[in-house]
């Protein structure tokens, strides 16, 4: 069982509709993270959040809302996605402090859009 | 630039054999490395990872990596595989400098035969 939770495991939706991802730790950690990883590739960052604050955006679209509710939560707000967002979507969490604090994976939300 | 690179798209291997899975980093300044393994379907599951000290670090599944600064490498080895080592192994840096991002390889797709 991993130590980050993420809901729902599988979600399909259309080009039009709005749906959230949603990501939860109770470890403590208060940075958080957003990957989406495509088929045969390593994760790629999308968002950052660090003490509830998103502090790192990867030049993400629009169309992907990050929220950090709490120090626990974190969602991922979809709207309007197109084709090529499906992947799989990681959440991950770490302590605060340098590059040396290894970041904890969710076993991901698998996005298909329609 | 710092990039990572795992030479190693595919590595298959007789169960029971040992094996090696590359990695080499290129940096300006001095980083931590980490081995995740991905089964599957499933998340990033964090394997090993080297910060500082002893140049050799080991897992608690058999695994073990060394660090060479010389070389500049992080090479993962296992003495003898079993079916279920078989899942995409990523090698992954991040900076002492404390922005919170990996810079992740490609991935090795290790598949273990019977």
């Amino acid at each position: 069982d991993t130590e980050v939770t993420q809901t729902p495991k599988h979600l399909v939706m259309g080009m039009t509709n709005k749906k959230s991802l949603k990501c939860e730790q109770h470890m403590g950690h208060r940075a958080m993270y957003w990957y989406k990883q495509k088929a045969k590739k390593p994760p790629e960052l999308m968002f950052v959040y660090s003490y509830e604050k998103l502090s790192i955006n990867e030049s993400v679209p629009s169309r992907f809302s990050p929220e950090c509710p709490n120090s626990s939560l974190l969602n991922l707000h979809l709207h309007a996605l197109q084709p090529e967002d499906s992947a799989l979507y990681l959440c991950a969490s770490s302590h605060i402090g340098t590059g040396h604090q290894p970041q904890h994976f969710g076993d991901g939300t698998r996005l298909s859009i329609l | 630039a710092q990039s990572v690179t795992q030479l190693d798209s595919q590595v298959p291997v007789f169960e029971e054999a040992p094996v090696e899975l590359r990695c080499n980093y290129s940096s300006s300044v001095s980083v931590y490395l980490f081995w995740y393994v991905q089964y599957p379907n499933q998340g990033l599951q964090l394997l090993l990872k080297y910060l500082s000290g002893s140049t050799l670090v080991e897992s608690i599944n058999g695994f073990e990596a060394e660090f060479n600064k010389s070389q500049t490498s992080f090479h993962l080895r296992k003495p003898s595989v079993h079916i279920s080592d078989t899942a995409e192994y990523f090698c992954a840096v991040s900076f002492t400098s404390g922005t919170y991002k990996y810079i992740f390889g490609t991935g090795t797709r290790l598949k273990v035969l019977a």
